[in-house]
């Protein structure tokens, strides 16, 4: 089975922008968690999506927002973009049950100038 | 809230010896699960291992093994016959069983190195 991927692997952008990040979990995985990791804060959880649906969000501000598709690819987008948003977004799939173990993908670098 | 405390911020093993990464929780819940990843530098994260918290006995996966101890909340990795491969950061993580809240809690981590 092919592994999480996500895209774009590294990501420039400038502070008022906009970003999308795109996750596409291992087949049959219905689970996405979004994850933001900073060498400060270490790994913070953003939120979980479930059938498309989401169900569980993290202590983030309102700028963090994602989504969940049909075929269970995910999207997370943070808009205004400061400099204290650049990270690593890991995003991890499971099949759904809550206590399921969470397969990470590589993650999208984000600088933020 | 649940917490997870990894204090030790950096570890070095020689390769063949075995290392203990520490790792404590703080929880109310009885039901929960634990584990451990690895995330080398070319980041990512790998799972290395899992633990029930109903399961008295502890997981072991080939040279990796968990010494759990529910009452103390301590929840420790030891890596045996260490490997230059095995140098990254380790982060303890834990997932209460049920709520609506249950999220993947992670520590801060250890980075790990190998001597040759």
């Amino acid at each position: 089975k092919a592994g999480v991927t996500q895209t774009p692997r590294y990501l420039i952008k400038t502070r008022g922008q906009q970003v999308t990040l795109s996750c596409s979990p291992i087949s049959g995985h219905r689970s996405v968690s979004w994850y933001q990791q900073t060498p400060g804060q270490g790994l913070q959880f953003l939120f979980e999506y479930f059938s498309e649906t989401q169900r569980n969000k993290g202590n983030f501000p309102g700028r963090f927002s994602g989504r969940q598709f049909s075929n269970s690819r995910s999207e997370m987008n943070v808009s205004t973009l400061e400099l204290g948003d650049s990270a690593l977004y890991l995003c991890a799939s499971s099949s759904g049950q809550i206590t399921d173990t969470q397969y990470f993908g590589p993650g999208t670098r984000l600088t933020v100038l | 809230a649940q917490t997870v405390t990894q204090s030790q911020p950096e570890m070095s093993v020689q390769e063949a010896e075995t290392v203990t990464l520490s790792c404590t929780y703080d929880t109310s819940e009885s039901d929960y699960y634990l584990f451990w990843y690895k995330q080398p530098p070319s980041r990512q994260m790998i799972l290395v291992i899992r633990q029930e918290a109903y399961k008295q006995q502890n997981a072991t996966e080939n040279r990796f093994s968990v010494n759990f101890q529910k009452a103390a909340k301590s929840f420790s990795l030891k890596i045996s016959d260490s490997q230059l491969g095995d140098a990254a950061m380790y982060f303890c993580a834990y997932r209460s069983a049920g709520g609506a809240n249950s999220k993947l809690t992670f520590g801060k981590g250890i980075t790990l190195s190998v001597r040759p």
